[in-house]
């Protein structure tokens, strides 16, 4: 079955500690894209690459880093620069500019 | 004044009612428009995408849109207790801004 598959579900960050969650698609989809979901808040647009080895900041970029390493693969790395990290958060890939954008099932990052 | 409003909810109603979700845009260069359902602990799943003003229909819902009036509504037509979800508006112009509202919780009673 295709489709984009985010782990670890759940994931626990210490205080100073880097956390990378990983995002892969086997939808052969050029467009990947972080959206950070806070209660009440929508999706805010953290990382989007339109292709490999290229990636631009969304609106919510500070604290974060991502690579595009691989067309099916799109990791984010949540620093210990980003002092509120306690979030859903959800992978995304479309085919081009003109389709919609699919999403994963998402991460749930909590802080220890 | 936000890029996409959407009608906050909670929105209870009993099995078998018809629903009524609604956003509204402010940025005319959006050129489609889409609607997500959003279980709890999931992912958005697409449910409707359509690129003009006017109705479209897939079973029991039906996507409306009026660029004129910068509107967008979803109806779901006998609504199920599994339809209650956070519904999710969004509307893109081809890459340039792609915009989610915040969403609607929708919960359908038995």
């Amino acid at each position: 079955d295709g489709g984009i598959t985010q782990s670890p579900k759940y994931l626990f960050r210490k205080e100073g500690q880097n956390v990378t969650l990983s995002c892969e698609q086997n939808l052969n989809h050029d467009a990947m894209y972080w959206y950070r979901q806070d209660p009440g808040q929508g999706l805010r647009l953290i990382y989007y690459s339109q292709i490999v080895n290229d990636f631009q900041k969304g609106d919510i970029a500070e604290g974060y880093s991502v690579s595009r390493e691989k067309k099916e693969s799109f990791p984010l790395t949540v620093t210990s620069a980003q002092k509120n990290p306690t979030a859903f958060y959800l992978c995304a890939s479309r085919t081009d500019r003109y389709q919609p954008q699919h999403f994963g099932d998402g991460t749930r990052l909590s802080i220890l | 004044q936000k890029e996409v409003e959407q009608d906050p909810g909670p929105l209870s109603v009993p099995e078998g009612a018809i629903v009524s979700l609604n956003c509204t845009y402010s940025n005319s260069a959006f050129q489609y428009f889409m609607w997500y359902r959003q279980y709890s602990r999931k992912g958005p799943e697409l449910l409707m995408y359509t690129y003009s003003s006017g109705n479209k229909e897939d079973g029991r819902f039906t996507a409306q849109v009026d660029k004129s009036s910068k509107y967008i509504s979803l109806f779901i037509r006998d609504s199920q207790p599994s339809d209650s979800a956070t519904y999710l508006c969004a509307m893109d112009n081809y890459g340039q801004n792609f915009v989610f509202g915040p969403g609607t919780r929708l919960s359908v009673l038995p």
